[in-house]
């Protein structure tokens, strides 16, 4: 039972435009979400989070939005470069739950054109 | 720097040969957690520690165990490994679970012959 829903395996962009990458989630009591970008042969590097009582979170480039109803997150990167190519993971977890865990994605490969 | 140190980064062995990945972070956190990535399925839970001698068993323990002597580290350990479970091994630490990051080490891949 996938919890966390990564539906596009990759994505291609031009270098400058938006990348939009999606994830959807099934469990209402999820309420603090992440985004982590990996690089080949290094572990995930945590990129921004968002809380459930928040619709919204920027930091630079990159934008997470939250549609709670539609159990929907989404990240942005504006403007799109080449640096930004590699797999991202969205992950979520439940702090009132009492489980003391993220349930990742299964990933989305980002490739950036130059 | 702060950071999370697994070693080692490459480990072939074989059928039923105990082994130990280490894992230590240096940032004081308290909550530690092993993960393995698969292709197709993302990182999965295997074990976690909300604290020294606290730990308990993520989504896919079979297998492994840990142990939580002191803050600073967290081994895995496969005491009779089999080839399902070749491969890549993410350990990871986090401040305050849930609602602070995780942060990673850069992975250990494990082949099982």
């Amino acid at each position: 039972d996938q919890q966390v829903k990564q539906n596009s395996p990759s994505l291609s962009v031009q270098e400058g435009r938006i990348s939009i990458l999606n994830c959807d989630y099934t469990n209402s009591m999820f309420d603090y979400f992440l985004w982590y970008k990996k690089y080949p042969a290094e572990g995930p590097t945590f990129l921004i989070s968002i809380s459930s009582i928040k619709d919204k979170n920027e930091d630079g480039r990159f934008t997470v939005f939250l549609n709670k109803s539609a159990k929907h997150l989404s990240l942005h990167i504006v403007p799109s470069q080449p640096g930004d190519s590699a797999v991202y993971f969205c992950a979520a977890s439940s702090t009132s739950s009492g489980t003391y865990k993220y349930i990742f994605g299964t990933g989305t490969r980002l490739k950036v054109l130059a | 720097e702060a950071q999370v140190t697994q070693n080692p980064r490459y480990l072939i062995t074989v059928t039923g040969k105990k082994l130990t990945v280490t894992c230590s972070q240096n940032m004081n956190h308290e909550y530690m957690s092993w993960y393995r990535q698969d292709p197709g399925l993302g990182l999965r839970q295997i074990y976690y520690s909300m604290n020294v001698e606290v730990t308990d068993k993520g989504d896919v323990p079979e297998g492994y165990k840990v142990s939580r002597k002191e803050k600073r580290n967290f081994p895995l350990i496969l005491e009779s490994p089999s080839p399902n479970q070749t491969s890549l091994y993410f350990c990871a630490s986090s401040f305050l679970m849930g609602i602070s990051p995780l942060h990673f080490g850069n992975g250990t891949r494990l082949t099982v012959t």
